[in-house]
């Protein structure tokens, strides 16, 4: 099967630690995204990376950083420095039109 | 910056028609998206728009209007399924960044 996964569903950290979320496609697809979703909100983006080795903030990057080894895997560390880390991670790669989402980790932080 | 305003919720009967608007302002626009987002999940694709005019998928259809920086969402037929909330998200530019409106919680009652 072809798509987005995320793992875990569902992430308990406890406060000052460091998580990181993993995210793996096997679409082939070039660029790659992070978004958080906070309740009644819309996606605000992380971090993106349009190719292999690459990758630039987004609107929210600080307390986050990523990586970008492979083309099918684009891992997402949250780290203490982000002050309010308890949110629903989306990660979505993307077609030569559009995004497709992966599943989403829903990280709280206790 | 980005600027894209939905409204936040909206009730409609099951079997009715029902039309969600979509405002934006923003630089290197490249394109509109709707997407549907049940409680939980993962958005999923629903279309979207570069030229003006109308796209028409079975029940549903996207119109976009670049010079007023307006597009609208039309369900058809609704079903209690239809549920859930719509994202009106714009594409910026060459790097392909994308940016979500909060999203429209739409409430289908028998």
């Amino acid at each position: 099967d072809g798509g987005i996964t995320q793992s875990p569903k569902y992430l308990f950290r406890k406060e000052g630690q460091n998580v990181t979320l993993s995210c793996e496609q096997n679409l082939n697809h070039d660029a790659m995204y992070w978004y958080r979703q906070d309740p009644g909100q819309g996606l605000r983006l992380i971090y993106y990376s349009q190719i292999v080795n690459d990758f630039q903030k987004g609107d929210i990057a600080e307390g986050y950083s990523v990586s970008r080894e492979k083309k099918e895997s684009f891992p997402l560390t949250v780290t203490s420095a982000q002050k309010n880390p308890t949110a629903f991670y989306l990660c979505a790669s993307r077609s030569t039109d559009t995004q497709y989402f992966g599943p989403g980790t829903r990280l709280t932080v206790l | 910056g980005q600027n894209i305003d939905q409204p936040t919720e909206m009730t409609a009967t099951e079997g009715a028609i029902v039309q969600i608007n979509c405002t934006y302002q923003t630089s290197g626009f490249n394109g509109l998206f709707w997407y549907q987002q049940h409680a939980g999940e993962a958005p999923t694709f629903l279309s979207y728009n570069v030229l003006d005019g109308l796209e028409e998928k079975g029940r549903f259809s996207s119109f976009l209007s670049r010079s007023k920086g307006y597009s609208y969402l039309l369900l058809k037929e609704l079903q209690m399924k239809d549920s859930a909330s719509y994202l009106c998200a714009v594409r910026q530019g060459n790097f392909n960044k994308f940016y979500f409106g909060s999203g429209t919680k739409l409430n289908v009652k028998p």
